[in-house]
């Protein structure tokens, strides 16, 4: 079975840092892979996701993550954060082993101070 | 407006008393989906549906039914629900698989006494 695993459950920066969420998994192929963002009382919505090709996937409101096959790794970062960007953030796979299943990590909620 | 919508969104019941969330996308998705959020886990898959009258079971299927008669709607079925099926449950849908980008719907906040 698939697995993913966020490392940090919150995160906490300060306005115009940068952000930088983990993100590991575990796949015996190349998987694929999608970070979700959640607003508070809100569904998920889709910040970006890595299919194949280029290993940096560009996403949303400055997003994007880089896809290290040889780390099983798929961090997303944004150079400055914003208040706005204060909320839950997801981690997700699928494919591979699992095939249309969708496995998500525990979240990591983001903080940011003024 | 392209969306999913989920009934209802809060519910508060008793022990055994079936119950069922219902879920309809406006579209035209072949893939369906229930997760259930606890604090923690993330989300975790309960059954998912390819097409209509093609369901399979997720990471955490036990206690829970479902069907899909119509490409539109896919009801989450609880027949004797625990207090251990307290949660926050969201349908989801995408254009063929889970492969794909999926649109969820609000939630439904479900609290079994």
């Amino acid at each position: 079975a698939q697995s993913v695993t966020q490392l940090g459950s919150h995160v906490s920066v300060s306005e115009g840092a940068l952000v930088l969420l983990r993100c590991n998994y575990s796949s015996s192929v190349p998987p694929y892979l999608f970070w979700y963002v959640q607003y508070p009382n809100q569904g998920l919505q889709l910040l970006l996701k890595y299919t194949t090709g280029a290993t940096l996937v560009k996403g949303i409101n400055g997003f994007e993550a880089e896809f290290k096959k040889s780390e099983t790794s798929f961090h997303l970062t944004k150079p400055s954060a914003h208040m706005s960007d204060a909320a839950e953030y997801f981690c997700a796979v699928s494919g591979g082993n699992a095939g249309n299943m969708l496995t998500f990590g525990g979240g990591t909620r983001l903080m940011v101070k003024p | 407006e392209a969306q999913v919508t989920q009934n209802p969104r809060y519910l508060i019941t008793v022990t055994g008393k079936k119950l069922t969330v219902t879920c309809s996308q406006n579209m035209n998705h072949e893939y369906m989906s229930w997760y259930r959020q606890d604090p923690g886990l993330g989300l975790r898959q309960i059954y998912y549906s390819m097409n209509v009258e093609v369901t399979d079971k997720g990471d955490v299927p036990e206690g829970y039914k479902v069907s899909r008669k119509e490409k539109r709607n896919f009801p989450l079925i609880l027949e004797s629900p625990s207090p251990n099926q307290t949660s926050l449950y969201f349908c989801a849908s995408s254009k063929n698989g889970g492969y794909n980008e999926q649109f969820f719907g609000p939630g439904t906040r479900l609290t079994v006494l």
